[in-house]
């Protein structure tokens, strides 16, 4: 089955420090790959997605590139700020067509960002 | 164009009690699924629903049932609720097109007493 294992938490981290999140996955087929973001308090919003292989996904400062070979899709961003505190959830898609919107996620990494 | 709303955004129930939520789509957007989200953890997915059939059901016991309506809205339905069932329940809308995107709602804090 398909599984997602993200680095635990918690990262704490100075404002402008340079930011990685791991994330391994396991799947059939080809996924597509996300990372969703939760603030304190909310639902989960949608950071930055790849479908391929070698794709960069990249939103708000933040990047993460398909790597079928090392099937990761770490997360990176080269200067965090105070207001990017929030739990990162990477996750994988294996649907198709109009059925098996199945996403699986990882546990959740929650990063706190100290001015 | 507003997104996507669920109500109500707190609920507090007691043990061997029936909770009703619900979920308003993306206009334009036929697909809904549902999530389990327990403090600490990842989403868990609980069912898929396009078109008001259901497509995919996750490893949830048959007290968890859905439905979608023809406006494309969604009810999530737990009877004989657990203390287990406390947790946040999201709603995902999903456009058409084969298009693999989910768009959150704020979800529903469930606390079971």
């Amino acid at each position: 089955g398909n599984s997602v294992t993200q680095m635990e938490g918690p990262v704490t981290l100075s404002e402008e420090a340079f930011l990685t999140i791991n994330c391994t996955y396991t799947a059939t087929g080809y996924p597509s790959l996300f990372w969703y973001v939760q603030y304190p308090g909310e639902g989960l919003q949608l950071l930055l997605k790849a479908t391929k292989a070698d794709d960069k996904g990249s939103n708000k400062g933040f990047e993460a590139t398909y790597r079928k070979e090392t099937t990761s899709f770490h997360l990176e961003k080269g200067s965090v700020q105070v207001s990017d505190s929030a739990v990162y959830f990477c996750a994988l898609w294996t649907g198709s067509g109009g059925s098996n919107y199945k996403l699986t996620f990882g546990k959740g990494t929650l990063l706190t960002v100290n001015p | 164009d507003a997104g996507v709303t669920q109500s109500p955004t707190h609920l507090i129930k007691t043990r061997g009690q029936h909770v009703t939520l619900r979920c308003s789509p993306i206009s334009g957007h036929k697909s809904v699924s549902w999530y389990q989200q327990v403090l600490g953890q990842g989403p868990q997915f609980i069912f898929q629903y396009y078109e008001k059939e259901e497509r995919g059901r996750g490893n949830f016991p048959d007290r968890f049932s859905a439905r979608q309506f023809p406006n494309y809205s969604s009810e999530l339905n737990v009877n004989a609720l657990l203390l287990g069932d406390s947790a946040l329940y999201l709603c995902a809308s999903i456009g058409g097109g084969g298009t693999d995107t989910q768009y959150f709602g704020p979800g529903t804090r469930l606390t079971v007493l």
